[in-house]
């Protein structure tokens, strides 16, 4: 089947403008996750959605940055006001429910953001 | 808290050599997940293998193999007889919980060199 997609593949911007990451899950997938890959900070998790609870932000580096999931399946990370620090790759990635918890996580190809 | 360390940050092999990439982790959860995904040039994470506390057999898929050891907190990664394919950056990661966030190593940058 389809595996996890995300859109825009890369994404240029000045900075100070506000920015939205698109992200599909693999159909049926609860939990969702959002992470960034920078050549000085390496792969961090950002944000994580299961199901209908609240949403776990706690890798979430500032205010600036907000993400939501729509009807449990398609989600919008926003970044606003952008820096040149959020120079990027943006993935996402998700998972299904198995016995004992949830599966592993599987990837987007990443949308690459660079904030000029 | 949680904390995953790939000490090499680069190896460059010939072709059909083995090579093993070290894995240390650190957490105080007692139940946990260990991974390992490859990330090829192209940049898409692709899932290897996922491991849980409570199984220390070592695996063996095709001409990769994983050796976890709870005694030194360690989940290394074989590749046998290497190929040029096989060039990418392997990243170690760890969950405290199944389908919690992932802890990610620094990765290995694998050069397999014909």
């Amino acid at each position: 089947g389809a595996g996890v997609s995300q859109s825009p593949s890369n994404k240029v911007t000045e900075k100070g403008k506000d920015v939205e990451l698109r992200c599909d899950p693999i159909s049926g997938h609860t939990a969702l996750y959002w992470y960034r890959q920078s050549l000085g900070q390496g792969l961090e998790f950002l944000i994580y959605f299961q199901g209908n609870s609240a949403p776990d932000k706690s890798g979430l580096p500032s205010d600036r940055f907000s993400a939501e999931r729509t009807g449990g399946s398609v989600s919008t990370l926003t970044i606003q006001r952008t820096q040149q620090e959020d120079s990027a790759v943006y993935l996402c990635a998700s998972s299904s429910v198995v016995s004992g918890g949830l599966g592993t996580q599987y990837f987007g190809p990443g949308t690459r953001l660079l904030v000029l | 808290a949680q904390k995953v360390t790939q000490a090499q940050t680069e190896i460059s092999v010939v072709e059909k050599e083995d090579v093993t990439l070290d894995c240390v982790y650190e957490t105080r959860d007692t139940t946990y997940y260990l991974f390992w995904y490859k990330q090829p040039p192209s940049g898409e994470l692709v899932f290897l293998i996922r491991r849980n506390s409570f199984d220390e057999q070592n695996e063996i898929s095709g001409r990769y193999s994983w050796n976890f050891q709870k005694s030194t907190s360690s989940f290394n990664f074989t590749i046998t007889a290497s190929q040029v394919v096989d060039s990418a950056v392997y990243f170690c990661a760890l969950s405290g919980r199944a389908g919690n966030m992932l802890t990610f190593g620094g990765g290995t940058r694998l050069m397999v060199k014909p």
